[in-house]
């Protein structure tokens, strides 16, 4: 059992590069979500998925698509990257239990955007 | 606008002491309030949540206390050692239909010294 893994760990674009960050669970979670971790600002939430076919906004969704064509996949594209989209974004996954809805967070994904 | 406000940004303390990281929040509706544990490097974790119907949760050294009123909640760490050296998040859940959504608060940085 791997739990939440994503892909790559670290990643350096350049400005207007476009870029996919991979995030699988095997935990048969019907919930998954996508966050961004900035200095100050907590952890935000970028594109969540209720089940597979089913995505929708979070917080800060601009420059973000994301698709979920499997329960276990749900791979966050930047379009074209910018100076801004410079963060750790992490997955998260959950069972989306209406009483404790425990968030399985993967090892985040560190990117840099020059 | 940010709807969870955590306080202090970093805290410092002796082995043994107890350190209490406040949060506060503006949606009535938020319906779960779980705290997640951040080693560097590595995804948040579930520490211990509660529900607005309780005011108190223990579980080992970690207490959380929840004031409904006063729209505030709290975490309080007995006896804390080095290892809880950690950042921590208080976190607020808005639940819609299917959909659940956390909101994050920024995060305090414990650091418990020997």
């Amino acid at each position: 059992n791997a739990g939440v893994t994503q892909t790559p760990k670290f990643q350096v674009l350049k400005t207007g590069q476009s870029m996919t960050l991979q995030c699988a669970q095997d935990m048969n979670h019907e919930y998954m979500s996508w966050y961004r971790q900035d200095p100050g600002m907590g952890l935000r939430l970028i594109h969540y998925s209720v089940g597979a076919g089913i995505t929708d906004q979070g917080e800060v969704p601009n420059g973000y698509n994301v698709s979920r064509s499997t329960t276990e996949d749900f791979p966050l594209r930047l379009l074209s990257a910018a100076p801004s989209q410079t963060s750790v974004y992490f997955c998260a996954s959950s069972f989306g239990d209406s009483s404790t809805d425990t968030q399985y967070f993967g090892p985040g994904t560190r990117l840099t955007v020059l | 606008q940010q709807q969870v406000k955590q306080s202090p940004q970093s805290l410092i303390v002796q082995k043994g002491g107890i350190p209490i990281i406040n949060c506060a929040y503006e949606n009535t509706a938020f319906d779960y309030f779980p705290w997640y544990q951040q080693f560097p490097g590595k995804g948040p974790a579930l520490l211990i949540a509660i529900r607005p119907d309780v005011s108190e949760k223990k579980e080992g050294r970690f207490t959380i206390s929840f004031n409904k009123s006063a729209k505030q909640f709290s975490l309080h760490i007995m006896d804390s050692q080095p290892g809880d050296s950690a950042t921590y998040f208080c976190a607020a859940r808005f639940s819609s239909g299917s959909a659940r959504q956390l909101t994050f608060g920024s995060g305090t940085q414990l650091t418990v010294l020997p």
